[in-house]
């Protein structure tokens, strides 16, 4: 099955610092979504986007549905340690009644104390 | 609360022990899937359904059965599981616009 690219898979940042990720695929997908999973638990919606070309906000949180519709980044501002994770894009095609997702292999962020 | 439930969240068992997964969820969603999250792989759909009685492969089916004799349940079953077997399992309903909301996991080793 196909999978996106996610980079970068590994972030080592401070407490405060701005972090970017995004993910690439050679498909084109109809809505991109972001997730995150905290250790132990199951992913948690935190962004959806739409249109192509669509940047949305939510709280520290803005990402971008890529114009080609085969891209989105995440950035997040001033990181604090809940934001300790491993984030997940994921691309969304209804096939034939199958509401698929297809995940990024995930980025895993670090805050160094 | 609106929530999708999975059990057991930890099972250890030994090669081609049947075993079944339960997964529930309290907000009426028809759509329902399995995923297997392994590192470095993320998560692959192994199983979904569309509704009661209508299930369908994923990208990830060998080795797995599901059923979904009613709308609210949908559990997956390990016949005969090996040791290929040991991952993460999440089972999720789809909320239309706003994505999946998954469980909480269930870590399978098979040994």
């Amino acid at each position: 099955g196909q999978q996106l690219n996610q980079s970068p898979q590994s972030m080592f940042i401070q407490e405060g610092e701005d972090v970017s990720m995004n993910c690439t695929s050679s498909s084109i997908f109809n809505t991109w979504l972001w997730y995150k999973q905290d250790p132990g638990e199951g992913p948690v919606l935190l962004i959806a986007l739409y249109k192509a070309g669509e940047l949305t906000s939510n709280g520290r949180l803005t990402a971008q549905f890529g114009i080609t519709r085969k891209d989105s980044f995440l950035n997040i501002s001033a990181s604090i340690p809940s934001d300790v994770g491993i984030y997940f894009c994921a691309g969304h095609v209804s096939n034939f009644g199958n509401e698929k997702l297809t995940f990024g292999t995930g980025t895993r962020l670090t805050i160094i104390p | 609360e609106a929530q999708v439930t999975q059990n057991p969240r930890y099972l250890i068992t030994v090669t081609g022990k049947k075993l079944t997964v339960t997964c529930s969820q309290n907000m009426n969603h028809e759509y329902m899937s399995w995923y297997r999250q392994d590192p470095g792989l993320g998560l692959r759909q192994i199983y979904y359904s569309m509704n009661v009685e209508v299930t369908d492969k994923g990208d990830v089916p060998e080795g797995y059965k599901v059923s979904r004799k009613e709308k609210r349940n949908f559990p997956l079953i390990l016949e005969s599981p090996s040791p290929n077997q040991t991952s993460l399992y999440f089972c999720a309903s789809w909320e239309g616009g706003s994505g999946y909301t998954f469980g909480s996991g269930t870590r399978l080793t098979v040994v």
